[in-house]
């Protein structure tokens, strides 16, 4: 059973400050990772995709991953209240037609 | 880039009546389509994989008579739910991978209610 393990939060951070999104997968076979984030009542927007160890940056968000711990992260520099909503981790195990496997969400409050 | 409509937005229909809901990849072909359903304050579910031009995937527990799948093209997929109830009343979100990649896109949702 593939899995994929999130806190639900909520994660409340200051405006201006890091946030700290974690998650952690169950199925080592994994090769892609994404970050999509929902805001309430809308479907989800891809953030960031992550296939390599190590990190990757783009703009404000930094995603990280450690295959070894099998640990995905998504780092939000200076937060803004824009930035509340909840962010769901993703992995792909490959195999053509499967979905990915989302964890249940982080819902983050960036306070003002 | 990258963007995938769903058609319509939101739909109110009585029980036991049939819903069309459609699922365009606008600007890239997508062999491959998928349909999630959410329920209020809950994670997205994958009902079904769709693929183009052989019959759909379903998960363990999703009634492939009652959630009719077509994907007729590279760029549609359509999902019918037939013979609606109360408790199909829910947050419908296709997504569509690019082909040759791994990244999958989401469409806006449809939020069907159901009387």
């Amino acid at each position: 059973q593939k899995e994929v393990e999130q806190n639900s939060g909520p994660l409340s951070v200051p405006e201006g400050a890091i946030a700290s999104l974690n998650c952690t997968y169950s199925d080592r076979v994994s090769q892609s990772f994404f970050w999509y984030r929902q805001y309430s009542g809308k479907s989800p927007e891809l953030i960031m995709s992550i296939y390599s160890n190590g990190d990757k940056e783009d703009g404000r968000f930094t995603a990280q991953l450690n295959k070894a711990s099998q640990y995905v992260s998504l780092l939000i520099r200076d937060s803004q209240p824009s930035d509340s909503a909840t962010y769901l981790c993703a992995a792909y195990s490959g195999g053509g037609a499967d979905g990915l496997t989302f964890g249940k969400g982080t819902h983050l409050i960036i306070q003002p | 880039g990258a963007v995938v409509s769903q058609h319509p937005s939101w739909v109110i229909c009585k029980s036991g009546t049939s819903v069309k809901i459609e699922c365009r990849s606008l600007d890239f072909q997508a062999t491959t389509m998928f349909w999630y359903r959410q329920f209020p304050k809950q994670s997205l579910m994958l009902m079904a994989t769709s693929n183009e031009g052989s019959k759909a995937t379903y998960e363990q527990g999703v009634e492939k008579d009652k959630f009719l799948i077509n994907h007729a093209s590279l760029t549609l997929s359509t999902l019918t739910v037939t013979s609606a109830h109360p408790e199909d009343s829910s947050f419908y979100i296709c997504s569509a991978r690019r082909d040759y990649t791994d990244t999958q896109y989401f469409g806006p949702g449809t939020r069907l209610t159901v009387l």
